[in-house]
C-alpha cells in the first residue's frame, strides 16, 4: 500500500507564476488537509478537504491560494502570483474517515525567486 | 487559539544516555495529542496518538505520557538513529469552540544522539 504522494517534490517559481502541488492520498483514504512549514516555524493547518469538498479552509491565506479535491485524480493546492514569503515546504497528509490520524507525505519544496 | 510550546528547542546526548521532551499545550477541548518524528527534507512520521490525561504509550526506545497540560517524550537509551526532530500536535474540539479540524504543531524539538 503506497504511502501519500506528492509532486514535485521540489518547485522553483518566479515571482508573479503560478504553483500547483499535488497530493495522492493514501489507499482507501477520503481526507487530505495541507500544512505549510516555513524554515523555522512550524507546520502550520491551511485547509481540509474531502473528496469535492472543502471542509475547513481556516488556516489558508484569503488571497492567491486556492485548494481542491476532485472525484477523480489528486487534491491540487494553487498558489497564484507568488512571492517570496510562498517559499516553504508543502506537506500533504490524509486520512481514512472519522479517524484524527494523519499520515503525511515528503512535502513539496517551493522556491520563490 | 490552540497552543503548542515545545522544550528544549535543541538536545544534544550521548548514545545510551536517556532524557525526555515537553509538550505544553492549550486546547479547547483535547480530541487528541500526536507525537511525530521528522527527518530531514521528509515528513513526519507518526508515532503515538494519546487521547486523555493519565494515558501512556511505548514504542521501541520511546514512551509517550500525556497529562492535562503537558506531554513528554520518554527516550530511554537513544541510539544515533534516533537523531531526528520529534513534533508534538494537538487536536482540539470545535464543539467546544476549539480550532480548526487540522493540527496545531509545536515548532519541534531537534534531537541529536552523539556514538
Amino acid at each position: 500500500n503506497a504511502g501519500v504522494m506528492q509532486n514535485p517534490r521540489h518547485l522553483v517559481r518566479r515571482r508573479g507564476q503560478e504553483a500547483r502541488l499535488r497530493c495522492s492520498p493514501m489507499k482507501g483514504h477520503s481526507h487530505v488537509y495541507w500544512y505549510r512549514q516555513l524554515p523555522e516555524e512550524g507546520l502550520k493547518f491551511m485547509v481540509y478537504l474531502q473528496k469535492e469538498n472543502i471542509i475547513d479552509e481556516s488556516g489558508m491565506p484569503k488571497e492567491r491560494f486556492s485548494a481542491e479535491f476532485p472525484k477523480e485524480g489528486p487534491s491540487i493546492l494553487r498558489i497564484q502570483q507568488v512571492v517570496r514569503g510562498d517559499s516553504a515546504a508543502y506537506f500533504c497528509a490524509s486520512s481514512p474517515s472519522g479517524q484524527p490520524k494523519e499520515f503525511f507525505g515528503p512535502g513539496t519544496r517551493l522556491t520563490v525567486l | 487559539e490552540d497552543q503548542v510550546t515545545q522544550s528544549p528547542e535543541a538536545l544534544r546526548l550521548q548514545e545510551g544516555e536517556s532524557s525526555s521532551l515537553n509538550c505544553s499545550y492549550t486546547v479547547s477541548g483535547l480530541r487528541g495529542l500526536f507525537w511525530y518524528r521528522q527527518d530531514p527534507g521528509k515528513g513526519p512520521e507518526f508515532l503515538f496518538t494519546l487521547y486523555s490525561a493519565g494515558e501512556e504509550k511505548e514504542k521501541e526506545r520511546l514512551k509517550a505520557t500525556l497529562t492535562k497540560k503537558e506531554s513528554f517524550l520518554h527516550i530511554t537509551a537513544p541510539k544515533p538513529e534516533d537523531s531526528a526532530t520529534y513534533l508534538c500536535a494537538v487536536q482540539g474540539s470545535k464543539d467546544s469552540g476549539g480550532g480548526a479540524d487540522g493540527l496545531t504543531f509545536g515548532k519541534g524539538t531537534h534531537l541529536i544522539i552523539q556514538p
